[in-house]
């Protein structure tokens, strides 16, 4: 079983909206998380990383959350525009040995 | 400062064949590692190397190989390819000290083995 899941895999969300996207996890002990976005025939990109002590982090029009306590994360999208049609990914380096779990992504497609 | 460099960006390559992959990291990382991305599995680890020396490995068969040059620059090479093996290779950067410094990407190589 993956260490890392995400949800929805993949949506559809019109310009201008909102949406969130889901991450848990089991990996322990915890060191950090981050939310990556991979755009189409590139590399990914950092968006935000979490650690133990935060909750809440804010880069522009996304916000990524973190409960450790039951293990998950979230990525909020505000009023989403078209270069937000992206994968976004996951990961959650455990803490030691640094090693890195990753998700499979959540495909987003932002339409007009 | 220049970001990762792989070359080359797509490669079609007939079954049984062998390839190399060739990664530039950012300069002054020293930490160079390499994963596998398809769209069932998502990104899977292949190995890390440090000052030259594999630190890492993930769970692929040993056709899968890599090597660290003195000037961090990386290779990494799959023998005897399998269709299997198409997939598009990452290949990432770090700065040497343990920090939360995020891994830097590369925009990849396009594997297809026909």
């Amino acid at each position: 079983k993956n260490q890392v899941e995400q949800s929805p895999q993949s949506l559809i969300i019109l310009e201008g909206k909102n949406c969130t996207l889901q991450c848990n996890y089991t990996v322990s002990p915890f060191s950090n998380l981050r939310w990556y976005k991979q755009d189409t025939g590139r590399g990914p990109v950092s968006l935000t990383i979490m650690t133990f002590s935060e909750n809440t982090k804010s880069n522009g029009r996304y916000t990524a959350t973190l409960d450790a306590d039951t293990k998950q994360s979230s990525l909020h999208i505000t009023a989403s525009q078209l270069s937000d049609s992206a994968s976004y990914i996951c990961v959650v380096t455990r803490y030691g040995n640094n090693r890195l779990a990753f998700g499979k992504g959540n495909q987003v497609v932002v339409i007009p | 400062k220049a970001g990762v460099t792989q070359t080359p960006r797509y490669l079609i390559k007939t079954r049984g064949q062998q390839v190399t992959l060739s990664c530039s990291p950012i300069s002054g990382h020293r930490s160079v590692s390499w994963y596998q991305q398809t769209p069932g599995q998502g990104l899977q680890f292949l190995f890390e190397y440090f000052s030259e020396t594999q630190r890492n490995k993930g769970n692929f068969p040993g056709r899968f190989s890599g090597r660290q040059f003195s000037n961090s620059r990386s290779e990494m090479n799959v023998s005897t390819l399998e269709l299997g093996d198409s997939a598009l290779y990452l290949c990432a950067s770090s700065p040497p000290e343990e920090t939360n410094e995020p891994l830097h990407f590369g925009n990849g190589t396009r594997l297809t083995v026909t």
